[in-house]
Parts: structure tokens; sequence; C-alpha cells
């Protein structure tokens, strides 16, 4: 159980242009997830935690018309990086969780890279 | 806001040794302590998780101390195999009973050797 989805798992694009990344539960109602990056070598920063139905509360330092984020069911939740750069090549990841849970269930990522 | 330090950064040890890491947090509100292994270009994983109202906890060959007053926990991992070998992040965060935003330490680096 638990199981959280995302696609795609690796995106290439030129610069300019604008990604979007979908994070799915697949066998539970996630009520919250969050949203982190992760450069190369280096931990997990969190981006924003987004409740279902409500808007995302974004991280210090990171850019909310940069980085949209849609939670608009209980099972999806969307990523879109808007004019990506090559700075915002990374490797994205959600994650998951549901009401009375503290753990965070992890999607397998998506490696994007910005040309 | 939640600051965590994780040492070491890499960490060798042979086949059938222990491995120890620890990490130090500085939110004295911080309440839940879960542990996370990332293999290369993989999700984190769940292996161990703490709450602040216990000291200790087992799982078969991994155990995680925690101590409040210092603020410091850490993973210990006994009889090491070569699939143990990944990175392991620590991390903290002020629980309510529902997933709240967790704060990842830096990472160690595991290699565990024949």
């Amino acid at each position: 159980g638990a199981v959280v989805s995302q696609h795609p798992s690796r995106v290439i694009c030129k610069s300019g242009t604008s990604v979007k990344i979908e994070c799915r539960s697949l066998d539970f109602q996630a009520t919250t997830m969050f949203w982190y990056r992760q450069f190369p070598k280096q931990s997990l920063m969190l981006m924003a935690t987004s409740n279902e139905g409500s808007k995302a509360t974004y991280e210090q330092g990171v850019e909310k018309d940069k980085f949209l984020i849609n939670h608009a069911s209980l099972t999806l939740s969307t990523l879109t990086v808007t004019s990506a750069h090559p700075e915002d090549s990374s490797f994205y990841i959600c994650s998951a969780s549901w009401t009375v849970v503290e753990t965070q269930y992890f999607g397998p990522g998506t490696r994007l890279l910005v040309l | 806001g939640e600051n965590v330090e994780q040492h070491p950064s890499t960490l060798s040890v042979q086949e059938g040794d222990s491995a120890v890491i620890k990490c130090t947090y500085s939110d004295s509100a911080s309440n839940y302590f879960p542990w996370y292994k990332q293999e290369l270009g993989k999700r984190p994983q769940l292996i161990i998780d703490i709450r602040s109202n216990v000291g200790e906890k087992k799982d078969q060959r991994i155990a995680v101390t925690l101590n409040k007053t210092a603020k410091h926990f850490s993973l210990h991992i006994t009889e090491t195999q070569p699939e143990d070998s990944a990175v392991y992040f620590c991390a903290a965060s002020r629980s309510t009973g529902t997933a709240s935003k967790l704060t990842f330490g830096t990472g160690t680096r595991l290699q565990v050797t024949l």
C-alpha cells in the first residue's frame, strides 16, 4: 500500500518552455502533498506543501509564480515549472500523506534537464 | 526554522560491521524523526522513524536512538550487508499527528565493502 507515482520520470526541454509534472497517490487519498527538489549529491529541499483544495504554501526563496502547484483532487497534484531555465535542472520529487498519518510516501522522482 | 546537521557525510564499513550515523536538530519543538534510504536515482524510502515520546526503537538490524535533551538522534545498522550501501537521510519535523514539513539532513553515503 501507499504507492505514489510521478510522471514523467524524465524530461528534457528547451529554455523558456514550461514543464508539468504529475504526482499521483494510487491507493490512498492524499490530503497533503509535498514537493521537493534535489540537486546532484545534495539533500532534499522542500519547495512547497499543498493541501487538497487550497493554495500551496511555498518555502522561503521559492518563487510561487515560477513553480505553480495545483492539488485539485485527493489523488493528484501537479507542479508546473514555468519558463524553465538551465538552473532549474534538477530531480523533483513529490511525497504524499493522509490525515492522521505522519509518514510521507515518496514518488519515484522526475529528472528535469533544461537545455 | 529547523536546521538538521548530519555526520558523517561518507562512511565506509566492512560487511558484517556496524554503521552509525548521527544527526542533531535545532528546534526543540520537533517531535518526529524519520530516516530515509535513497539509492542512486531512486525515491527515498522510509526505513525507521521515532517520535519524541520514546528514546529508542529497533527493527531487526536497524535501530534509532533519540536524546531530546541534547537534541540529537542516531541511526544504527548492525551486521551490514552490501545492499545497505546507499545514501541515508535523517529528517525532523513538528508533527501534530499528520504529515508536516520535513527538514532533511545533508545525507550520509554508506558504502559496505566485501
